[in-house]
């Protein structure tokens, strides 16, 4: 089983619709979570991070996380074709090392 | 805040050539940074990770008399390709820990070995 899993894609989703991404990580010990967006031939940029139970929001972006599901995913409201780009779920699974482990992530399309 | 910057952005090289990749910090002071490969429509590979003034420590599988890596200051490590071969065409990515918790990354260097 992979360390992190996410549905690989393409996801399309029509502009201005929410679009729901989901990572899942098989370390129950894993304590930092993030979100990446990658747009094709650039490198990751960091959108979200969370690390407790619950909702965290940031502008059109919302993180959501669920330690006991070991599940974490990312809400993008009003959704545009500029955030057309693989999203990258990552998580730090050993506490005190700073290594990231990255899903393979998912590619979104927003369909004008 | 928390900008890292890479240099050259692109370099194409000859096989059996070297090729150095600068990795800096430009803004904040980075004791640790990570090295990445990305071969196209596949996710990232952490190569090694990269400490100040102390050996990096490699993955599994990646040679470390191939990869030579320096971090020789709180704001800059090097990445060095030797005897580049035509399988060492990649996209090569370094990341910084930042301020906050999380990783930087640098925008990339695409590397072709012709």
């Amino acid at each position: 089983q992979k360390e992190v899993e996410q549905n690989s894609g393409p996801l399309s989703v029509p502009e201005g619709a929410i679009a729901s991404l989901n990572c899942t990580y098989s370390d129950r010990g894993s304590q930092s979570f993030f979100w990446y967006r990658q747009y094709s031939g650039k490198s990751p940029e960091l959108i979200m991070s969370i690390y407790s139970n619950g909702d965290k929001e940031d502008g059109r972006f919302t993180a959501q996380l669920n330690k006991a599901s070991q599940y974490v995913s990312l809400l993008i409201r009003d959704s545009q074709p500029s955030d057309s780009a693989t999203y990258l779920c990552a998580v730090i699974v050993d506490f005190g090392n700073e290594k990231l482990t990255f899903g393979t992530g998912t590619r979104l399309t927003i369909i004008p | 805040g928390a900008v890292v910057s890479q240099h050259p952005s692109r370099v194409i090289c000859k096989s059996g050539t070297s090729v150095k990749i600068e990795c800096r910090s430009l803004d904040f002071q980075a004791t640790t940074m990570f090295w990445y490969r990305q071969f196209p429509k596949q996710s990232l590979m952490l190569m090694a990770t990269s400490n100040e003034g102390s050996k990096a420590t490699y993955e599994q599988g990646v040679e470390k008399d191939k990869f030579l890596i320096n971090h020789a200051s709180l704001t800059l490590s090097t990445l060095t390709v030797t005897s580049a071969h035509p399988e060492d065409s990649s996209f090569y990515i370094c990341s910084a820990s930042g301020p906050s918790e999380g990783q930087y990354f640098g925008p990339g260097t695409r590397l072709t070995v012709t």
